[in-house]
């Protein structure tokens, strides 16, 4: 049974848009979440996180929102741009345990110019 | 800093034959963990380690064996390679187990087929 679950495959935007990310967990035991990026042939990379106390994190062009309630993670990227293109996972973990994560299946962003 | 390593890049294996794949960070992390990325399955913990001398089994162990002996270095060993067991591996490492504000930086994958 798949905890974290993106449902879009793939995304395209053009430059200069809003590119949104979404993500589902099911586990409600989960109150950390993060996005990692990945380009193909490298590992993924850290992006931005969010801990469940908050509804809103922000850093630079990326901003993650979390409705708890309705057990639902976003990524907003203002403006996109052509270096975005790239595999995007959401993941989650539970409290401070030997940060188990469990990762969503990623969403293949692509950005036209 | 070389950050995460791994090797090799690429293997090709037969059906029975056994391989070590092998993780190695400069960072001084406690914490290791070894996963496979399938397509359309995300990436899954296979094992990971909290500390030299110490491993633990993550969400898909089966058909896997891990060893720290030294805290830079995690081996990801397969004894009996099967098919199924066709995916692209990475390992990855934090400083600590504590997930707050504390992210795993990770190695450029191996890529295993098993024929």
């Amino acid at each position: 049974d798949q905890q974290v679950k993106q449902n879009s495959p793939s995304l395209s935007v053009q430059e200069g848009r809003i590119s949104i990310l979404n993500c589902d967990y099911t586990n409600s035991m989960f109150d950390y979440f993060l996005w990692y990026k990945k380009y193909p042939a490298e590992g993924p990379t850290f992006l931005i996180s969010i801990s469940s106390i908050k509804d809103k994190n922000e850093d630079g062009r990326f901003t993650v929102f979390l409705n708890k309630s309705a057990k639902h993670l976003s990524l907003h990227i203002v403006p996109s741009q052509p270096g975005d293109s790239a595999v995007y996972f959401c993941a989650a973990a539970e409290g401070d345990g030997a940060q188990k994560l469990v990762f969503g299946q990623g969403t293949r962003l692509t950005i036209n110019p | 800093n070389a950050g995460v390593t791994q090797t090799p890049k690429f293997r090709v294996l037969k059906t029975g034959q056994s391989m070590t794949l092998l993780c190695a960070q400069d960072m001084n992390h406690e914490y290791m963990y070894w996963y496979r990325q399938d397509p359309g399955m995300g990436l899954r913990l296979i094992h990971y380690s909290v500390g030299e001398g110490t491993t633990a089994k993550g969400e898909v162990p089966d058909g896997y064996n891990v060893s720290r002996l030294k805290k830079q270095n995690f081996l990801l060993g397969l004894e009996s390679a099967a098919p199924s067991q066709t995916s692209v591996y990475f390992c990855a490492s934090s400083f600590s187990g504590r997930v707050y504000y504390n992210e795993q930086f990770f190695g450029p994958g191996t890529r295993l087929t098993v024929l």
